[in-house]
């Protein structure tokens, strides 16, 4: 199956600086990579994602980026805000396949003042 | 839209109890998944219903663990019996086919002391 490693576990910035979010994933057929904010005691939501057939997806302060001949994909936070910190994770499926998500590990960001 | 309900919201029992949590998911919705979320283990994918039907069980832990969909607005997840490893966040989520965005419940917050 499906197998999403995800670095680093803790990340912590400065208000104002860029963060990245890096994942690999094992299996070359997923296609589908979307990345999830949870804030604390909060569920999981969505805040971006990318399919197989384009290399870079940007929205506003947060933009992912896809390596499909390395199966690596990121999400990068610039100019980040103190209401950026959250853990993230990032997850890869096969779409067409019951969308079936394999999450990574998670990151906690920190972004201090 | 009222998004995915979840109950209940938290939920405190004794080893050995029976524990049943409950998803609505979102209406319209023909997938539905349950997830458990601890720190060691993180987000955990535990079964998917498609159409009501249990499509992939593999990540139930054994059998003290069961889920039903008896509706396409309702589906529930039983622990019987519970034991204090089951601690965790649980969390209902659904998507429709083809969307691939999965919507989270709030989750319930269970203790098995």
């Amino acid at each position: 199956g499906e197998n999403v490693e995800q670095h680093p576990s803790t990340l912590s910035v400065q208000e104002g600086d860029s963060a990245v979010i890096k994942c690999t994933y094992s299996d070359s057929a997923s296609n589908y990579f979307p990345w999830y904010k949870q804030e604390l005691g909060k569920r999981p939501q969505l805040i971006i994602d990318i399919r197989s057939n384009v290399g870079e997806k940007k929205d506003q302060r947060i933009a992912v980026t896809l390596n499909k001949t390395a199966k690596h994909f990121s999400l990068h936070i610039t100019e980040t805000q103190p209401e950026d910190s959250a853990v993230y994770f990032c997850a890869a499926s096969k779409t067409g396949t019951a969308s079936k998500l394999t999450f990574g590990t998670g990151t906690r960001l920190q972004v201090t003042l | 839209d009222a998004g995915v309900i979840q109950s209940p919201r938290h939920e405190v029992t004794e080893m050995g109890q029976e524990v049943t949590l409950r998803c609505k998911p979102i209406s319209g919705h023909d997938y539905l998944f349950w997830y458990r979320q601890t720190m060691m283990r993180g987000l955990e994918l535990l079964i998917y219903f498609n159409n009501n039907v249990p499509i992939d069980d593999s990540g139930m832990p054994e059998d003290r663990f069961s889920a039903k969909m008896p509706n396409a607005s309702f589906s529930t997840l039983k622990i019987q019996p519970s034991e204090p490893r089951d601690s965790a966040v649980y969390f209902c989520a659904s998507t429709l086919q083809g969307s691939e965005t999965q919507y989270f419940g709030p989750g319930t917050r269970l203790l098995v002391l």
